[in-house]
């Protein structure tokens, strides 16, 4: 197996609404990450995880709470969202920090 | 920040060898020169990586100059699917972040 699988594809949400995204690898790779892409932009990281630890948060705002629950998953919680946080999230993974990125398809968030 | 400069946009024709520079002149001996590309609405894909010497895998060819400030790549026999964006990113491979820059839009026209 050597994707990295996002769910869900697509998501609305209310701005009250709690949320979660998940992303899962099976290549044993022991850091994951997540971006934001907003349209006609460049991927912007957000969070790294290594060994199943935060490594770095990029100044995101909280509204936005990663999760690695083992090796092979990573969430990320959406709460109290604001419509400028619609974009592309992608999640990544790689055998460790340094190493090639596999990258996710994605997930569509739209936040009304 | 990006530490690379790529042009916004580039048309080639389909079949024709494409050409993508790009200027890294503040690269770190330690640092690589990655790529990616991302089409339309997906996630980025990896295609190639160096260090000093050029090289080939089956997707494309990486050219890096002998000062390390400026690489190509090279897609040999563009296809309409190779249209995407196309990103240079300085990357160190000791806990470094991949950041990405603007990228060059690739335009394969038939």
């Amino acid at each position: 197996d050597t994707e990295v699988t996002q769910t869900p594809k697509h998501l609305v949400m209310g701005m009250t609404n709690k949320k979660s995204l998940k992303c899962e690898q099976h290549m044993g790779h022991r850091a994951m990450y997540w971006y934001k892409q907003k349209a006609k932009k460049p991927p912007e990281l957000m969070f790294v995880y290594s060994y199943e630890k935060l490594s770095i948060n990029e100044s995101v705002p909280s509204r936005f709470s990663p999760e690695c629950p083992n090796s092979s998953l990573l969430n990320l919680h959406l709460h109290a969202l604001q419509p400028e946080d619609s974009a592309l999230y992608l999640c990544a993974s790689s055998q460790d920090t340094g190493m090639g990125y596999t990258f996710g398809s994605g997930t569509r968030l739209t936040v009304v | 920040d990006a530490k690379t400069t790529q042009p916004t946009s580039m048309d080639c024709a389909e079949g024709r060898a494409a050409n993508l520079p790009c200027n890294h002149s503040t690269i770190s001996g330690n640092e690589y020169v990655y790529w990616y590309r991302q089409i339309h609405s997906q996630g980025p894909q990896y295609i190639i990586h160096g260090l000093k010497n050029n090289e080939t895998n089956e997707m494309a060819s990486l050219i890096i100059t002998e000062d390390r400030k400026s690489s190509t790549l090279i897609l040999p026999h563009a296809t309409l699917r190779d249209t995407a964006v196309y990103y240079c990113i300085v990357f160190y491979n000791q806990g470094g972040k991949l950041i990405f820059g603007q990228g060059t839009e690739l335009s394969v026209k038939p």
